[in-house]
């Protein structure tokens, strides 16, 4: 069963815009990460942040999370067409000897 | 090649075949995943391995068979194909357990069950 689940489902925005995706979750996590993955290609590690972390950024890329809420969003600065994709969020156990459980994902359209 | 790859990309079958998915990873990490993906459901888990000759079910392991012999190689098979399994498949390989839990995915097999 999901434990993220993305919102929105799909999302369509201007080159240059800003993009931002949420996740929200179940259960108590140890750390929730986002992949990206681009149309017909497996799924690709963007970043991970910790329980303990609020907020993290790589590159254009920012992610928040907010364990009170369970939940967390990722930010895209500045959309370029090649950001054209689809990106999931996915959580780690507590215990940390589970699999990760991704969400169904976020589509996201940049129009150049 | 370093990384992980799939095989076949595609491969189109008839209802009542055996089908077997092929991965294999050059990182040597200890574990390794099989997903499907489908409208609507997302990544769901197969099944997934923890070591050679360790492995665990998933969400959805009706239907699959799983073996790893070598720690490199995770072959999934379709005992008896049935056209709900139509999906595409993903594999991949990573750490479990914290904090070094990272995937890392392959290209991905799309089959489909006529």
């Amino acid at each position: 069963s999901q434990q993220g689940e993305e919102d929105p489902q799909a999302l369509s925005i201007q080159e240059g815009e800003n993009a931002t995706m949420n996740c929200s979750y179940k259960t108590s996590i140890n750390n929730l990460q986002w992949y990206r993955q681009n149309s017909g290609r497996g799924l690709v590690h963007l970043i991970l942040i910790r329980s303990n972390e609020r907020e993290k950024h790589s590159g254009r890329l920012r992610v928040t999370l907010d364990t009170s809420k369970k939940s967390s969003s990722l930010l895209i600065t500045a959309s370029r067409a090649a950001d054209t994709a689809s990106y999931f969020c996915a959580t780690g156990s507590i215990s940390g000897n589970t699999p990760l459980v991704f969400g169904k994902g976020t589509r996201l359209s940049v129009i150049a | 090649d370093a990384g992980i790859t799939q095989s076949p990309r595609y491969k189109i079958t008839e209802t009542g075949r055996q089908v077997t998915l092929m991965c294999h990873q050059t990182w040597s990490h200890s574990y390794m995943f099989w997903y499907r993906q489908d409208l609507g459901h997302g990544l769901r888990l197969i099944y997934y391995s923890a070591a050679a000759d360790i492995t665990d079910k998933g969400e959805v392991p009706d239907g699959y068979v799983v073996s790893r012999s070598k720690t490199e190689n995770f072959p999934l098979t379709l005992e008896s194909a049935t056209r709900s399994q139509t999906s595409v498949y993903f594999c991949a390989s990573g750490g479990l357990g914290w904090p070094i839990n990272i995937q890392y995915f392959g290209a991905g097999t799309r089959l489909s069950v006529l």
